[in-house]
């Protein structure tokens, strides 16, 4: 089944607390990106990468790393977690860059830093 | 950044009626699409439409593109309780570098 997998679902962590958010897909798409949802700002892009070794910035990049090694994989690490970094976050893949294609969604993870 | 774009913010309608959500956006794009979201789950896709196109249809979906008023609509006809969710379109902008950038949502609910 084609799928965009992420882990952990649910994560609540302390500030400081280095942790690393995965994604999974297994459809050999060369787009990946990063989101997160909160309230009332829709959905904000964190981080995308157009193939391996190609990583760029989004809109709200800061406080965030990202890394794409494999074609299949791009985990979300976050240093050093802060409050405000409390929030919902989706990993997308697709065929390509751009709007020609649709985006596929990971299930969410929701984060909670105290 | 990513603006809301769509209209209405939310909209409360009863099983059976249609539903209609407007997106608007303000430089030219090449591709729109739409996306449902059930609370706190990922994005789906619903229907992808072209700059060249000014209409397709999915299922019980229509939707509609006008790029002269720079503005699509997703009409979702003899709606049911299942329907309720957030919906999202989504525009490839040049001033984005022609990434998807996506609005803020229309929340439906449908009651029955």
């Amino acid at each position: 089944e084609a799928q965009v997998t992420q882990n952990p679902r649910y994560l609540i962590t302390v500030t400081g607390k280095k942790l690393t958010v995965t994604c999974s897909q297994n459809m050999n798409h060369e787009y990946m990106s990063w989101y997160r949802q909160d309230p009332g700002l829709g959905l904000r892009q964190i981080y995308y990468s157009m193939n391996v070794e190609v990583t760029d910035k989004g809109d709200v990049p800061e406080g965030y790393k990202v890394s794409r090694k494999e074609k299949r994989n791009f985990p979300l690490i976050l240093e050093s977690p802060s409050p405000n970094q409390t929030s919902l976050y989706f990993c997308a893949s697709s065929l390509t860059y751009g709007g020609y294609n649709e985006q596929f969604f990971g299930p969410g993870t929701r984060l909670t830093v105290l | 950044s990513q603006q809301g774009e769509e209209d209405p913010q939310a909209l409360s309608i009863q099983e059976g009626e249609n539903a209609t959500m407007n997106c608007s956006y303000k430089t030219s794009i090449n591709n729109l699409q739409w996306y449902r979201q059930n609370s706190g789950r990922g994005l789906v896709h619903l229907i992808l439409i072209r700059s060249n196109e000014r209409e397709k249809h999915s299922g019980r979906l229509r939707v509609t593109l006008d790029t002269s008023k720079k503005s699509s609509s997703l009409l979702i006809t003899a709606s049911r309780a299942a329907d309720t969710a957030s919906y999202f379109c989504a525009t490839d902008r040049a001033e984005y570098g022609n990434k998807l950038v996506f609005g803020a949502g229309t929340i439906l609910r449908v009651k029955s």
